[in-house]
C-alpha cells in the first residue's frame, strides 16, 4: 500500500465549477499537507501548504485536513482552462525526512 | 522560472550506459533534492543533500549516486542503465535543511534508455 493515495483522474469540468480533488495517507506521523500543481513538460509548483488538521484559502483554492481520517483536499472554485494540470498532493512529517508526493490527478478544464 | 536549472534537458542512452545529470539550486538555497517520476510511480524521492553533505536517502538504486559541490551544483549520476530507468528526473531546492520547507524544482531532465 502506499503511503499517499491519489486517484490519477483525469478529471473533465467545464469552465467555472468547483474542483474537489482529494488525497488520503496512511502514516498517521504526517504532519505537513502540501498541494502541487504541475503543467505539462514542466517541474510541479507549490500551490498550497498547511500544517495539521483544518482549512486554508488563498484566492479561489482552498485546502482541507482531516488528519482524523487522514483525508487532504483541494477545492478549486471558479476553474479556468489555466488550472489544467497534474495536482499532486504530498505530506511530510517534518524534520529530516522525504516529502511524500501522491502519484498526482490530471485535471482539464473545458472553455 | 523556479529558479533551478537542470541540463540537459533531453537523454537519450542504451542500456549498460552511464549518465550525468546536473543541477545548480537557486541562488542561496543550500539543499538539493533528486525525485524520479514515472507514469506507475509519480514522484519518488531519491536523496537530499545539504550543504555538500547527504542529508536525507530514499529509494536510490545502488547503481545511482549523487553529490553536491562547493558551489551547492548536484550531479546525479546513473550506472548500469536499464530500460526501467526512464523516467523524468527532477531536482529541487530549498533554502534550509528540513524537508516541511517550500520546494522549487527544476523543469526536469527526460531520461531515455533504449
Amino acid at each position: 500500500q502506499k503511503e499517499v493515495e491519489q486517484d490519477p483522474g483525469p478529471l473533465s469540468v467545464p469552465e467555472g465549477a468547483i474542483v474537489s480533488l482529494n488525497c488520503t495517507y496512511s502514516n498517521s506521523a504526517f504532519q505537513y499537507f502540501m498541494w502541487y500543481r504541475q503543467y505539462s513538460r514542466k517541474g510541479p509548483e507549490l500551490l498550497m501548504y498547511t500544517y495539521s488538521s483544518g482549512n486554508k484559502e488563498d484566492g479561489r483554492f482552498t485546502a482541507q485536513v482531516d488528519k482524523s481520517s487522514k483525508y487532504i483536499s483541494l477545492f478549486i472554485r471558479d476553474s479556468q482552462p489555466s488550472d489544467s494540470a497534474t495536482y499532486l498532493c504530498a505530506t511530510d512529517s517534518g524534520g529530516y525526512q522525504k516529502v511524500t508526493f501522491g502519484t498526482g490527478t490530471k485535471l482539464q478544464v473545458i472553455p | 522560472d523556479s529558479g533551478v536549472t537542470q541540463t540537459p534537458k533531453h537523454l537519450i542512452t542504451a542500456t549498460g550506459q552511464r549518465v550525468t545529470l546536473r543541477c545548480s539550486p537557486r541562488s542561496g538555497d543550500l539543499s538539493v533534492y533528486w525525485y524520479q517520476q514515472s507514469l506507475d510511480q509519480g514522484l519518488q524521492f531519491l536523496i537530499q543533500y545539504y550543504n555538500g553533505e547527504e542529508r536525507a536517502k530514499g529509494n536510490i538504486l545502488e547503481r545511482f549516486s549523487a553529490q553536491q559541490f562547493p558551489d551547492l551544483h548536484s550531479e546525479l549520476n546513473l550506472s548500469s542503465l536499464e530500460l526501467g530507468d526512464s523516467a523524468l528526473y527532477f531536482c529541487a531546492s530549498s533554502a534550509g535543511q528540513v524537508t516541511n520547507e517550500k520546494l522549487f524544482f527544476g523543469s526536469g531532465t527526460q531520461l531515455s534508455v533504449l
